[in-house]
């Protein structure tokens, strides 16, 4: 069935270094993925998204690369700021069926 | 623009209680999906509804679940003979017409005792 997997399941950087998340989706025909920043005891928020007919799009400091053959694609944050400290998670999804299908989560913390 | 709203923020319930969770859309969207997030875990499609429509409910369980978008009012998320498995966070999201973006609400934390 459609899946996701998502590395690593923690990651700790010190501020201002980078920080990548990657993530590995099943569904060949998936062509929208979106990642999600969730604080705690708050709903996840939509911070970047990509479709399949994109490789790579940018959002100041944050990134998503997209490899369709590998099926696989990552999150890069630059310049790590400890606001950036929560859980991020990706998801995958075609985009006429309207269903997430979203991997276990990384939480990222940001030492000062 | 408010963003997608949801009530109760938190709710406790003892095993075979029913439990109602409410879901308003951003304005302007008519597409409402229902996730749950257990502890410690990502967050697991529902189901999928449009205005007076279950689009796909995949998700939901056979029973003792259910879900509607009425014509006017909050979407509704139903949960009949709660169990103590059902403890979770219960997420609603919207999109536009025609769009992809979701947008989640702040979520129902469900405690059955």
């Amino acid at each position: 069935g459609e899946n996701v997997e998502q590395h690593p399941s923690t990651l700790s950087v010190q501020e201002g270094d980078s920080a990548v998340i990657k993530c590995t989706y099943s569904d060949s025909a998936s062509n929208y993925f979106p990642w999600y920043k969730q604080e705690l005891g708050k709903g996840p928020q939509l911070i970047i998204d990509i479709r399949s007919n994109v490789g790579e799009k940018k959002d100041q400091r944050i990134a998503v690369t997209l490899n369709k053959t590998a099926k696989h694609f990552s999150l890069h944050i630059t310049e790590t700021q400890p606001e950036d400290s929560a859980v991020y998670f990706c998801a995958a999804s075609k985009s006429n069926t309207g269903k997430l299908i979203f991997g276990q989560g990384t939480t990222l913390q940001v030492k000062p | 623009n408010a963003g997608v709203m949801q009530n109760p923020r938190h709710l406790v319930r003892r095993r075979g209680q029913e439990a109602r969770l409410r879901c308003s859309p951003m304005k302007g969207h008519s597409h409402v999906y229902w996730y749950r997030q257990l502890p410690e875990e990502g967050l697991k499609f529902m189901v999928y509804l449009q205005k007076e429509n279950i689009i796909d409910e995949s998700g939901m369980p056979k029973e003792r679940f259910s879900a509607e978008f009425p014509k006017e009012g909050p979407s509704i998320l139903r949960i009949q003979q709660v169990v103590r498995g059902d403890s979770a966070a219960y997420f609603c999201a919207s999109s536009p017409p025609g769009g992809v973006e979701q947008f989640f609400g702040p979520g129902t934390r469900l405690t059955v005792l």
